[in-house]
């Protein structure tokens, strides 16, 4: 079975430093979708960043990059220059299964920007 | 950009009551999926549709039953509602359900408060 583990249930980081969110991933398929969404106490999930199992270069979107180690089965989110705004959940997931592909997400890092 | 959209935001019920929850996918997104969060915890997968055809079944209790509509919303129809069932539910939305690349877009959810 598929699994995602998000070891950090908290992080505290100044503002505009870099922060890097740990996720560690297990699954015995060869293809697979790995993806990070941002959950504001708001409620919403908001898709930030996702990196394919066979994308040879890490993924960037923005002030988002995922550092991809597929030997270690990581897929860390690195956030630069970090904002007050980016304080949230954030949670690694997973694509899996036939057809139309559920998602299996980690337990969550929260994390707080302190100004 | 069109977003995902949830109906009520907020809801309300009694134990034993019913409880009926919509979602209207992103245009042009034929696949929709159910997820559950329990407070302080990760998304859970209840359900998906491809084609207004169920796709996958997840953890979702027998009261629960979902369908998808010829204009692609859908909803999850909840009976016999219980304490445990008080979570954040979210609909999310794709396009290309079988491949490891879609991304599922999340509506804001409907948070499901059982007294």
């Amino acid at each position: 079975a598929q699994k995602i583990t998000q070891t950090q249930p908290g992080m505290f980081v100044q503002e505009k430093e870099a922060v890097t969110l740990d996720c560690t991933y297990d699954t015995s398929d060869q293809s697979y979708g790995l993806f990070w969404y941002k959950q504001p106490s708001s409620g919403e999930m908001i898709f930030l960043i996702y990196q394919g199992s066979y994308d040879e270069q890490n993924a960037t979107e923005g002030r988002y990059s995922l550092n991809f180690q597929k030997a270690r089965k990581s897929a860390n989110l690195v956030i630069s220059a970090s904002q007050l705004g980016d304080s949230a959940m954030y949670f690694c997931a997973m694509s899996t299964g036939r057809g139309a592909q559920k998602l299996v997400f980690g337990q969550g890092t929260r994390l707080t920007i302190n100004p | 950009a069109a977003g995902v959209i949830q109906s009520p935001r907020h809801l309300i019920k009694e134990k034993r009551e019913t409880a009926t929850l919509k979602c209207y996918p992103i245009p042009r997104h034929d696949t929709v999926y159910w997820y559950q969060q329990g407070p302080g915890q990760d998304p859970q997968f209840l359900i998906s549709f491809y084609e207004k055809m169920q796709s996958d079944k997840g953890s979702i209790p027998d009261r629960f039953s979902a369908q998808q509509f010829s204009d692609y919303h859908s909803e999850l129809n909840m009976s016999s509602l219980e304490l445990g069932d008080s979570a954040l539910y979210f609909c999310a939305s794709s396009v290309r359900p079988w491949r490891e690349s879609d991304t599922q877009y999340f509506g804001p959810g409907t948070r499901l408060t059982v007294l």
